[in-house]
């Protein structure tokens, strides 16, 4: 079974402040990992993945993330957050060992708010 | 590519009423995804398809909800009867076959059931 942990309902932040928001995951194989987007009265935007190779990926927007095997982590990061950057936040694992090979498993949604 | 396309954007309906969701999913993509957003449930997979053949329908809440794919372009999402319950934000997404292949959403569908 596979599933996703995003522990924080909301996240904070001044802009221009570093902004992190955090998620944890549980799969039995090895994992593909995914950051979405979703700004108000839109559909989720993919924002970047991690499938092999470098921990840290790269993505949309400035964004990054760090995938940590040891401490079942992948969490979003920027350097310097934008008013523009509030909105919600899903986290998503997808177990490569799984039957149900077509399906992603998301987290509940983590709520980034920049303030001016 | 004009991504993934979903008919229509609202929809306000009568509770009993049939309601018919529609999506076009980006060219060549083999899967397709349904999905339901509310409040309390977050993000739900309800059904989704591989090369127009459904694979997984057991996020289908009942036998009210329906979902065919006639071809490699369309999809519907049915409700019949409708329920207040019902209301929701319904998404489409489509994805290529391969385990780290990206699913891309479309804008969705936001129903209100009365």
């Amino acid at each position: 079974a596979q599933s996703v942990a995003q522990p924080e309902d909301q996240v904070n932040v001044a802009e221009g402040n570093p902004l992190t928001v955090k998620c944890t995951y549980s799969v039995s194989g090895n994992p593909y990992l995914f950051w979405y987007v979703q700004y108000p009265n839109r559909g989720l935007q993919f924002l970047l993945k991690y499938i092999t190779g470098d921990n840290l990926v790269k993505g949309s927007y400035g964004f990054e993330a760090e995938f940590n095997k040891s401490q079942t982590s992948f969490h979003l990061k920027k350097p310097s957050a934008l008013v523009s950057d509030s909105a919600l936040y899903f986290c998503a694992v997808r177990d490569r060992s799984t039957d149900s090979w077509g399906k992603l498993q998301f987290g509940a949604g983590t709520q980034v708010v920049v303030t001016p | 590519d004009a991504g993934v396309i979903q008919s229509p954007r609202h929809e306000v309906t009568e509770m009993g009423q049939e309601v018919t969701l529609r999506c076009k999913p980006i060219s060549g993509h083999d899967y397709l995804f349904w999905y339901r957003q509310t409040m309390m449930r977050g993000l739900e997979l309800l059904i989704y398809f591989n090369n127009n053949v459904p694979i997984d329908d057991s996020g289908m809440p009942e036998d009210r909800f329906s979902a065919k794919m006639p071809n490699a372009s369309f999809s519907t999402l049915k409700i019949q009867p409708s329920e207040p319950r019902d209301s929701a934000v319904y998404f489409c997404a489509s994805s290529s076959q391969g385990f780290q292949e990206t699913q891309y959403f479309g804008p969705g569908t936001r129903l209100l059931v009365l």
